[in-house]
Order: structure tokens, then sequence, then C-alpha cells
């Protein structure tokens, strides 16, 4: 079945630090990929997606490329901030099967240090 | 424009007991979920729903009931509340159709402890 792998945290980095999440996933057909991101108390937001092979998502200076050849979506960002700690959820939907549910990973958890 | 609106915010249950948990759209948005957040676990789907009359179940369906009479409305009943129900419950909805790559609108949660 499909399923998402996530790096375990939590994340602490400093202000300005370089940040990267890595995501993999297993899915037998060709899934969408998101990243959501759970602010404190609050709900899930979507941060962004990709829908296909080599598809770049970007937002709020997060990227995130859908490499189909290693089934990755690793998160990226160049200068972290304090306002960015938050958790961060990958999650694939295959739009063939089931409803186009989402499948999240565990969550990865990061703190910015000022 | 609410959004997306579930109610109670917070919740203590005694084993054994039943509760709904309200969740509630103004978009107009034919599918809806529920889904429970627990530490090291993500979200994981409990139940879902295409339209009004139409559920299916998700990953993790046990102990929780839905039904789906009008559009705008989705409660997650639990009939005999269990410690292990103790979690954070998101309702999401997506746009119209099959399409995920509309995305999803949460709610604010629910935070539910069974005693």
């Amino acid at each position: 079945g499909n399923s998402v792998t996530q790096m375990e945290g939590p994340v602490t980095l400093s202000e300005e630090a370089f940040l990267t999440i890595n995501c993999t996933y297993t899915a037998t057909g060709y899934p969408s990929l998101f990243w959501y991101v759970q602010y404190p108390g609050e709900g899930l937001q979507l941060l962004l997606k990709a829908t296909k092979a080599d598809d770049k998502g970007s937002n709020k200076g997060f990227e995130a490329t859908y490499r189909k050849e290693t089934t990755s979506f690793h998160l990226e960002k160049g200068s972290v901030q304090v306002s960015d700690s938050a958790v961060y959820f990958c999650a694939l939907s295959d739009q063939r099967g089931s409803q186009g549910n989402l499948i999240f990973g565990k969550g990865t958890k990061l703190s910015v240090k000022p | 424009n609410a959004g997306v609106t579930q109610t109670p915010k917070f919740q203590v249950l005694k084993t054994g007991q039943s509760m709904t948990l309200q969740c509630a759209q103004d978009m107009n948005h034919e599918y809806m979920s529920w889904y429970r957040q627990d530490p090291g676990m993500g979200l994981r789907l409990i139940h879902y729903s295409v339209g009004a009359g139409i559920t299916d179940l998700g990953e993790v369906p046990n102990g929780y009931n839905v039904s789906r009479s009008t559009t705008e409305d989705f409660p997650l009943r639990l009939l005999s509340a269990a410690p292990s129900q103790t979690s954070v419950y998101f309702c999401a909805v997506r746009r119209p159709g099959q399409n995920p790559n509309y995305g999803y609108t949460f709610g604010s949660g629910t935070r539910l402890t069974v005693v």
C-alpha cells in the first residue's frame, strides 16, 4: 500500500540556518505530493505541492522537488526564521484510488532559535 | 466565511461515555473527512464522505460512526469512548471531485481526553 516516511524530529536550528526535512514515499500509482505545516494550536495548512515528476513546489521560501527516481520529496529552505517553528507533514494522494485520500508521514517538529 | 468549524475545541470524557464531534463547513465542498492525530503517528484517516448520503471507511474506523445527511455537516460519533481514543481530531474538506490537487482545508481541531 501507499506510505510516507519522513525524518524523525525534533529538529532544532538557529535562525538563518539551512533546513532540509527528508521525505520518501511508496506508491503503486502516480501520486501527488504535499507538504503541510501545523503551527502550535492550529490545524494543518497546505505549504506546497507537486503533482508530477520533476515538478517543484514552492511557497514562503520553502521548496520541494518531486523526484520519481528516488521516490522523494524533500523540503528545503535556505534561511529559516523563528516564525517557521512548527510541525511539518509530508503527504501523498493517489488520484486513481482511495478517492484521493491523503496519507501522511509522522511529522517533523522544527524549532528555530533566535 | 468561517470555512471549517469544529466543536467543541476541548472535551474530557469518562470511559464508556458517548459523544459527537461536530464539523461544519460553509465552502460547499462535497468531500469531508475525519483524521486523528497522535504523537509519533502523524494523521490517520478515520472516515470520509464524498457527498451527502455517502460515507466510507478510512484507515482506523473502529469505534467511530459517521453520517452525512447534508453537504454542510459531517459529525463523528464515539458510541463508547475508550482511553485509546484520546487524541486530537481534525476535520478536513476538499473541493468537489476526486482531484486532490485542489487541496484540503482543515478545521482547528478537537482535543479529546478519555479518562
